[in-house]
């Protein structure tokens, strides 16, 4: 079946602008998550969701970062002015959720660049 | 906190032959899960194996096993008959359900190469 799917894969933009990035999660997948990596940092943690309950949000670097599900199933990723350190891949995964165990289902990523 | 460490940066290997990544982690939970991810240049994490610390006997997925010593908290990898296209990044992870929430903790990862 079809996995994780992000979208766009790569996105340049300048410094200051907005950008939205896009994770479609594994059809029947409860839990969403979207992780960042970069060089200095490795792979963090941004936000996880599950079902209907309120998202965890304690990774989201700063208020010019946001996410939301809409249907409990499409995710986005808003980042808001953004800045140069904001350069990375974020990636996004899901899982069955609530089931002990059930291992992460990563997208390929996209990659952002800010000039 | 939970922290992964990952003490190799980069390792290398022969063709066929068998190499063992390493892998400790710090945590005061009791039960928890650990994974081994691989993500080569195209970008995916792709799960390599993972292991439930209230099982002793330690996983095993074809040329994949792990050395789970739970009270020494190390996790390792071992990848026998090595093939050309398991060369990739390979990161461990611990994951954990405190407060309710769940995610990842993520080691810096190891590079690893494999020779023909």
């Amino acid at each position: 079946g079809a996995g994780v799917s992000q979208s766009p894969s790569n996105k340049v933009t300048e410094k200051g602008k907005d950008v939205e990035l896009r994770c479609d999660p594994i059809s029947g997948h409860t839990a969403l998550y979207w992780y960042r990596q970069s060089l200095g940092q490795g792979l963090e943690f941004l936000i996880y969701f599950q079902g209907n309950s309120a998202p965890d949000k304690s990774g989201l670097p700063s208020d010019r970062f946001s996410a939301e599900r809409t249907g409990g199933s499409v995710s986005t990723l808003t980042i808001q002015r953004t800045q140069q350190e904001d350069s990375a891949v974020y990636l996004c995964a899901s899982s069955l959720g609530g089931l002990r165990g059930q291992p992460q289902h990563f997208g390929d990523g996209t990659r952002l660049s800010i000039l | 906190a939970q922290t992964v460490t990952q003490s190799q940066p980069e390792m290398s290997v022969q063709e066929a032959e068998t190499v063992t990544l390493s892998c400790t982690y710090d945590t005061s939970e009791s039960d928890y899960y650990l994974f081994w991810y691989k993500q080569p240049p195209s970008r995916q994490m792709i799960l390599v194996i993972r292991q439930e610390a209230y099982k002793q006997q330690n996983a095993t997925e074809n040329r994949f096993s792990v050395n789970f010593q739970k009270a020494a908290k190390s996790f390792s990898l071992k990848i026998s008959d090595s093939q050309l296209g398991d060369a990739a990044m390979y990161f461990c992870a611990y994951r954990t359900t405190q407060g309710g929430s769940e995610k990842l903790v993520f080691g810096k990862g190891t590079k690893l190469t494999v020779n023909p």
